[in-house]
C-alpha cells in the first residue's frame, strides 16, 4: 500500500538558518504529494502542493519539488523564523476515484531566537 | 478553499458511552473524510463520508464503532461508540475537492 517515510525529528534551528525536511514516498500510479503544517493547538492547514512530476509547490517562503526519480518530496525553507515552529506533515493522495490522503508520522520544528 | 468547523471542540466522556462529532464545511465539497490523530502520531483515516450512502472504511475500523452520516454536501457526523479509554485522541473531518483538502480544527475527546 501507499506509505510516507518522513524525517524523525524533533528538528532545532535558530531563525535566519536553512530548513530541510527529508519524505520520501511509495505509491502506485502517480500520485499527488502535499505538506500540511500544525501550528501549536491549531488544526492542520495546507502548505503547499505538487500534483506531477516536477512540480515545485511553494508557498510562505517554502518549497518542495516533486522527483519522480528518487519518489521524494523534500521541504525547504531558506530562512526559517521564530513563528515557523510547528509540526510538518509530508503526506500523499493517489487519485483515482478516491482522494484520502496518507500522511507520514510528521516532523517537530522549533526555531529558537 | 473551504472553510471547516467541528463541534464539541472538546470533551470528556465516560467509558462505555458515545459521542457525536460534527462537521460544518461553509462550501458544498464532493468529498469528506474522517481521522484520527492518537497524541504525538500521525493521522489515521477512519473512513470516507459519501454522500447519500454508507461510509468507506478502513482497515481497523467499523461501522458499529464509529457509524458515520453525510446527510449533505456540507454536513457530516461521526459517532464513537461504547468508548473505551484506547478512544481518547483529536479526531479531525476534512473536506474539499480532488486534492485540494481542508481540515477542522479537531474535536479532543478524552475517555475516563
Amino acid at each position: 500500500g501507499d506509505s510516507v517515510t518522513q524525517m524523525e525529528g524533533p528538528v532545532t534551528l535558530s531563525e535566519e538558518a536553512f530548513l530541510t525536511i527529508n519524505c520520501t514516498y511509495t505509491a502506485t500510479g502517480y500520485p499527488s504529494l502535499f505538506w500540511y503544517v500544525q501550528y501549536p493547538g491549531e488544526g492542520l492547514q495546507l502548505l503547499l502542493k505538487a500534483t506531477k512530476a516536477d512540480d515545485k509547490g511553494s508557498n510562505k517562503g517554502f518549497e518542495a519539488t516533486y522527483r519522480k526519480e528518487t519518489t521524494s518530496f523534500h521541504l525547504e525553507k531558506g530562512s526559517v523564523q521564530v513563528s515557523d515552529s510547528a509540526v510538518y506533515f509530508c503526506a500523499l493522495s493517489d487519485g483515482g476515484s478516491n482522494y484520502k490522503l496518507t500522511f507520514g508520522k510528521g516532523t517537530l520544528l522549533t526555531v529558537n531566537p | 478553499s473551504a472553510v471547516i468547523s467541528q463541534k464539541p471542540s472538546r470533551d470528556i466522556c465516560q467509558r462505555g458511552t458515545s459521542l457525536t462529532i460534527q462537521c460544518q464545511v461553509d462550501s458544498q465539497v464532493t468529498m469528506m473524510f474522517w481521522y484520527r490523530q492518537q497524541p504525538g502520531q500521525s493521522l489515521t483515516l477512519i473512513a470516507t463520508a459519501n454522500q447519500g450512502s454508507e461510509a468507506t472504511y478502513e482497515s481497523g475500523f467499523v461501522i458499529d464503532k464509529f457509524p458515520i452520516s453525510r446527510p449533505n454536501l456540507t454536513f457530516s457526523t461521526l459517532t464513537v461508540s461504547n468508548m473505551s479509554p484506547e478512544d481518547s485522541s483529536i479526531y479531525l473531518c476534512s473536506g474539499g475537492e480532488e486534492y485540494e483538502q481542508y481540515f477542522g480544527p479537531g474535536t479532543r475527546l478524552t475517555v475516563t
